[in-house]
């Protein structure tokens, strides 16, 4: 099956610091979704992005799907922006959510 | 709008005990749904998945279940429950396009010690 890795597995920041994680995956895929898992373990939807670039506020997305990969882009982060951070895939022709490794972020006061 | 239930959010059982978390979604339907389970500190990992009414396709062989008795209700159980079924029991719901699904959402998520 598709194979989704995600970079770096850990990260601490100080505040107002910018990152960027990165999520790399294995074969080709229909759809991908960036999600924040906050300490209490709830899932947020940050970003649906199968291809193209997309802007919230502080975070941006970009997935190159030819390239077989999304990068998530966090700007002056903030302790709230604490927490691990999953890229999930589709691979073309299944309905299946895969989900990456995880990068889990602290960001320092 | 759509949103998604699932409870109950916390559950301790005793081993060789019954299970039963159900999920239910309002606002949609003939939605794709489906059960990850997320280990401590590990990343999840997807149990099931159901297309629609009855049909469920286990991803993990393991002592769990799944059942879809009716469009937007999809149950996660176990006869009898192992230490090893401990864990973060997560549901979620896309819907279905041509060629695929949309977005998926989560629930709240179920943290179920067996002890």
């Amino acid at each position: 099956g598709i194979q989704v890795e995600q970079s770096p597995p850990d990260l601490i920041l100080q505040e107002g610091a910018n990152s960027t994680l990165r999520c790399n995956f294995s074969d080709s895929v229909n759809n991908l979704q960036w999600f924040h898992q906050n300490p209490w373990g709830q899932l947020i939807n940050l970003f649906y992005i199968p291809s193209g670039t997309k802007q919230n506020g502080r975070l941006s997305a970009t997935t190159v799907a030819t390239e077989r990969y999304s990068l998530l882009y966090i700007s002056s982060s903030q302790t709230t922006d604490s927490g691990v951070y999953f890229c999930a895939v589709i691979n073309s022709g299944t309905y299946k959510y895969i989900f990456g490794t995880g990068t889990r972020l602290k960001v320092l006061a | 709008s759509q949103t998604i239930h699932q409870w109950p959010a916390t559950l301790v059982q005793p081993v060789g005990s019954p299970l039963s978390l159900e999920c239910t979604v309002e606002g949609t339907s003939n939605p794709n749904l489906y059960w990850y389970r997320q280990a401590a500190g590990r990343g999840l990992q997807l149990l099931f998945y159901s297309v629609g009414i009855g049909q469920i396709s286990s991803e993990v062989p393991q002592n769990l279940s799944a059942s879809r008795p009716q469009d937007r209700q999809f149950i996660l159980s176990s006869k009898k429950l192992l230490l090893s079924d401990s864990g973060f029991y997560l549901c979620a719901w896309s819907s279905p396009i041509v060629g695929g699904v949309t977005e998926a959402f989560f629930g709240q998520g179920t943290r179920l010690t067996v002890v």
